[in-house]
């Protein structure tokens, strides 16, 4: 059974630091493409950032670039993403997905998702 | 950034009738666009992708068609489990991968 779970959300002041971490299990990590998406309280989905099932590759959103850095170690089945610099408009849950694609190192779309964790930027 | 428009914003109908939901891109994204369910509390769930291809696990009364700029989503007979929020993604031109804004399927 696939399995993603999302931990490292929290309160944090403007212009803080947060390490999200996703452990997945159930699948052959390393060769699946995986992506952060998040949602604002009450409002829609948008897509943070994704990665290729190596490494190798790494994509962002305009609204993240040069604050999100996006990992993966795969000999630990885990995703990271390490979120600087933080602002009150990037509170949001944050899902970890899994591209349902085998062997592309580009996001597509997403057959697995975690439950997410609530990071909180304020004051 | 290809925008996503979903219409309506809000579907009030009852079980057993039929829902139709609309994803309009601001171009092309050739069949390259994926239906999502969202219920309260909950992470959303792949229901269709690449226009008209239903994911595992997906009953047969959720459909989808469309290609180019307008693609449609179709319950035939809406379950109770159906009321949700459903948005509709693109994976043609990116990034960004884009989502719509979403369109609330509630009860009548």
């Amino acid at each position: 059974e696939v399995q993603l779970l999302e931990s490292g959300g929290g309160l944090v002041q403007p212009g803080g630091s947060l390490r999200l971490s996703c452990a997945a299990s159930g699948f052959t990590f390393s060769s699946y493409a995986m992506s952060w998406v998040r949602q604002a309280p009450g409002k829609g989905l948008e897509w943070v950032s994704g990665i290729g099932g190596s490494g190798g590759s790494t994509y962002y959103a305009d609204s993240v670039k040069g604050r999100f850095t996006l990992s993966r170690d795969n000999s630990k089945n885990t995703l990271y993403l390490q979120l600087n610099s933080l602002r009150a408009e990037d509170t949001a849950i944050y899902y970890c997905a899994k591209t349902m694609v085998q062997g592309v190192s580009h996001p597509y779309y997403f057959d697995y998702w975690g439950q997410g964790t609530l990071v909180t930027v304020s004051s | 950034e290809i925008v996503l428009t979903q219409s309506p914003a809000t579907l009030s109908l009852s079980p057993g009738e039929r829902a139709t939901l609309s994803c309009r891109a601001s171009q092309s994204v050739s069949s390259y666009l994926m239906w999502y369910q969202q219920k309260a509390g909950q992470a959303p769930r792949l229901l269709i992708y690449d226009a008209s291809n239903r994911a595992t696990g997906i009953p047969a009364r959720f459909s989808g068609s469309g290609s180019g700029t307008d693609f449609t989503l179709t319950i035939s007979s809406l379950e109770p489990e159906d009321f949700a929020v459903y948005y509709c993604q693109q994976r043609f031109i990116w990034p960004p991968l884009t989502f719509g804004g979403g369109t609330k399927v509630e009860i009548k």
